[in-house]
């Protein structure tokens, strides 16, 4: 069974602060997409970024980046300089492409930037 | 513009009240799925569908229905809603194959039962 795991329940920082969000998954295929979303004080859920199991490569988008590291399972998301406005709970997500193509999700972590 | 519409956003009802919560989506995907978002559990699977007149059971799909008669509507039933089923709901749809899987939301349905 997959699972994602984001350890960090809740994290508050100062404005300008960086800030890692933890993901960590469990999956047995070989083949399976990773995503993070954002879910603002509004509710709705915003895709941020999607990784396929055979591509390691890092990506920096602005002030977002993200670190996925197959030897030990971790697709983790940093903020940069972080801002009031990145104030959101994040979730990180598994998809195995075959069977059910379930999206698993962690449990999402509560980011706070204080001004 | 490409979107996922559910309506209503907001709706309190009472125990044993029929509702239904409809989800609609315009970008023509085979893979549409309802998901319950609660304190502490995250989001959990209800139910999904990967075309029309196929549907299966999620993680959690007691006291809930669901049909697919048409490609781009899946809308979420509750025949006899109880407290318990008190939750903010998220339609989503995405295509079934390719590399953009991504999953794309509605706007959350908050449901209270009273």
């Amino acid at each position: 069974a997959q699972k994602v795991t984001q350890a960090q329940t809740e994290i508050s920082v100062v404005e300008k602060e960086d800030v890692t969000l933890d993901c960590v998954y469990e999956t047995r295929d070989t083949t399976y997409y990773l995503f993070w979303y954002k879910q603002p004080p509004s509710g709705e859920l915003v895709f941020l970024i999607r990784r396929n199991s055979f591509d390691e490569q890092n990506e920096i988008s602005g002030r977002y980046s993200w670190n996925f590291q197959k030897s030990t399972s971790s697709f983790n998301f940093t903020i940069t300089a972080s801002q009031v406005v990145d104030s959101a709970v994040y979730f990180c997500a598994l998809i195995i492409i075959q069977g059910a193509q379930k999206l698993v999700f962690g449990q999402g972590t509560r980011l706070t930037i204080n001004p | 513009e490409a979107q996922v519409t559910q309506n209503p956003r907001y709706l309190i009802t009472v125990t044993g009240k029929k509702l239904t919560v409809t989800c609609s989506q315009n970008m023509n995907h085979e893979y549409m799925s309802w998901y319950r978002q609660d304190p502490g559990l995250g989001l959990r699977q209800i139910y999904y569908s990967m075309n029309v007149e196929v549907t299966d059971k999620g993680d959690v799909p007691e006291g809930y229905k669901v049909s697919r008669k048409e490609k781009r509507n899946f809308p979420l039933i509750l025949e006899s809603p109880s407290p318990n089923q008190t939750s903010l709901y998220f339609c989503a749809s995405r295509k079934l194959q390719g590399m953009n899987t991504e999953a794309f939301f509605g706007q959350g349905t908050r449901l209270t039962v009273v």
